[in-house]
């Protein structure tokens, strides 16, 4: 059975960094690209980042280019968002979500529960 | 203001059929597969269709998607009052090098 766990959110003041992590079991991870997803209070799903199942590419939504980086550790498992210089407009819910193809773009077929991010001071 | 256009809101009686509508442009649905995600509210959103047309394992056959140029569709045939939820479509956008997600369309079933 597919799981994904993420963690890592809670509150953080403006300016300051959260490193999320989604824990991944139930298929050969390495395999399949990996993605995170938002959802802002009142908003519709946001596409973050995604990273490639070799980690080797990377893709961000414009937005948060220069401030987060998505890795992976395959040897774990596990994916990460590390967010840096957050701001309130990044307040949200935070999904781990997995391609079904090596590759970005082809469907995110499992999900997270979602962990919350909240920014304010 | 999202890159793919949705209607906010859709709704029907239960057994009939519902269609959604996601329109984009050439760098997105024209040149991309189109995906869709019924999502409820606090829990995990689910994919409903990929490559534009194709089902999960899992999903039923009420649910078809279709593709035309930079247009996408999704159907719902026998409208149940479980299929309340919003829905999204999705596209890999060439220019923006990312995924671009539509507003979303609540549908409720009356």
């Amino acid at each position: 059975e597919v799981q994904l766990l993420e963690s890592g959110g809670g509150l953080v003041q403006p300016g300051g960094s959260l490193r999320l992590s989604c824990a991944a079991s139930g298929f050969h991870f390495s395999s399949f690209a990996m993605t995170w997803v938002r959802q802002a209070p009142g908003k519709g799903l946001e596409w973050v980042s995604a990273i490639m199942g070799s980690g080797g590419t990377k893709y961000y939504v414009e937005s948060v280019k220069g401030r987060f980086t998505i890795s992976r550790d395959n040897t774990k498992n596990t994916v990460h968002l590390q967010m840096n210089s957050l701001r309130a407009d990044d307040t949200a819910v935070y999904y781990c979500a997995k391609d079904r193809i090596a590759v970005a773009g082809g469907g995110l077929d499992y999900w997270g529960q979602g962990t919350l991010v909240t920014v304010s001071s | 203001q999202s890159v793919l256009t949705q209607p906010p809101s859709a709704s029907g009686t239960p057994g009939r059929r519902v269609t959604i509508s996601c329109s984009g442009s050439n760098s997105n649905i024209g040149g991309n597969t189109v995906d869709w995600y019924q999502h409820l509210p606090g829990t995990a959103p689910k994919l409903l269709i990929y490559r534009n047309n194709q089902r999960p394992s899992g999903v039923p056959d009420r649910f078809s998607g279709s593709k035309s140029g930079t247009s996408a569709s999704l159907a719902i045939s026998g409208l149940q009052s479980e299929d309340e939820a919003d829905f999204y479509c999705a596209a890999w956008d060439d220019n923006l090098n990312g995924v671009v997600f539509g507003g979303g369309t609540k549908l409720t079933v009356l």
